[in-house]
């Protein structure tokens, strides 16, 4: 049973545009909604949270978007860089296992 | 401060030796999961260490095991390797008390099995 489902597996967009990556989940236990982002050669670094109790998180130009009815959020990159381009992966948590639950990444191209 | 460091960093195996891979987490870091990453099923969950511990398991065979030292350092094995083990192994440390604490990757240890 695949707890989270990560759309789409691939994007390209145009340097400025924005970049939309989604992520559905199962398990109503989770209660922290990470992003991680990863470039090719290296581990997967986290990028942004969120906590259920806010529906939106901006840090910069990347925010969270969380819609706990519909077991949802996204990430949105504003005015994305080719500099973004990397593998993208949603992973929430919940607090009994303290191991996130990682969806199958999307990878992301910025053209300049 | 430092960060995860992986060794090694690159390595090349034959079907039916074993390997060990070895991580040293962030400095304060007691928890150490590992996960292996492949193209095709993405980022999958070994196991997690906490204060010398196994605390937590994914759906792996008994060949993958790992153990954790007084220091926190890890290592993990596989025996009997198989072809279907080439992989991206990474190692993540994190202070492992609660939910939400920053995971911290290293560059993982990139493994050929021929």
């Amino acid at each position: 049973q695949q707890q989270v489902k990560q759309s789409p597996q691939s994007l390209i967009v145009q340097k400025g545009g924005i970049s939309i990556i989604n992520c559905a989940y199962e398990n109503t236990a989770f209660d922290y909604f990470p992003w991680y982002q990863q470039f090719p050669g290296k581990g997967p670094a986290l990028l942004i949270a969120i906590r259920p109790d806010v529906s939106e998180k901006k840090e910069g130009r990347f925010t969270i978007s969380f819609n706990k009815s519909a077991k949802q959020f996204s990430l949105h990159i504003m005015d994305s860089q080719p500099g973004d381009s990397a593998t993208y992966f949603c992973a929430p948590e919940s607090g009994g296992s303290y191991i996130p639950t990682f969806g199958r990444g999307t990878s992301l191209i910025v053209h300049p | 401060k430092a960060g995860v460091t992986q060794t090694p960093r690159y390595l090349i195996k034959t079907r039916g030796q074993q390997v060990t891979l070895s991580c040293s987490p962030i400095s304060g870091h007691r928890s150490v999961s590992w996960y292996q990453q492949t193209p095709g099923q993405g980022l999958q969950f070994l196991f997690e260490y906490f204060s010398e511990t196994q605390r937590n398991k994914g759906n792996f065979p008994g060949r993958f095991s790992g153990r954790q030292f007084s220091n926190s350092r890890s290592e993990m094995n596989v025996s009997t390797l198989e072809l279907g083990d080439s992989a991206l192994y990474l190692c993540a440390s994190s202070l492992g008390d609660s939910s939400g604490n920053t995971i911290y990757f290293g560059e993982g240890s990139w493994l050929t099995v021929v």
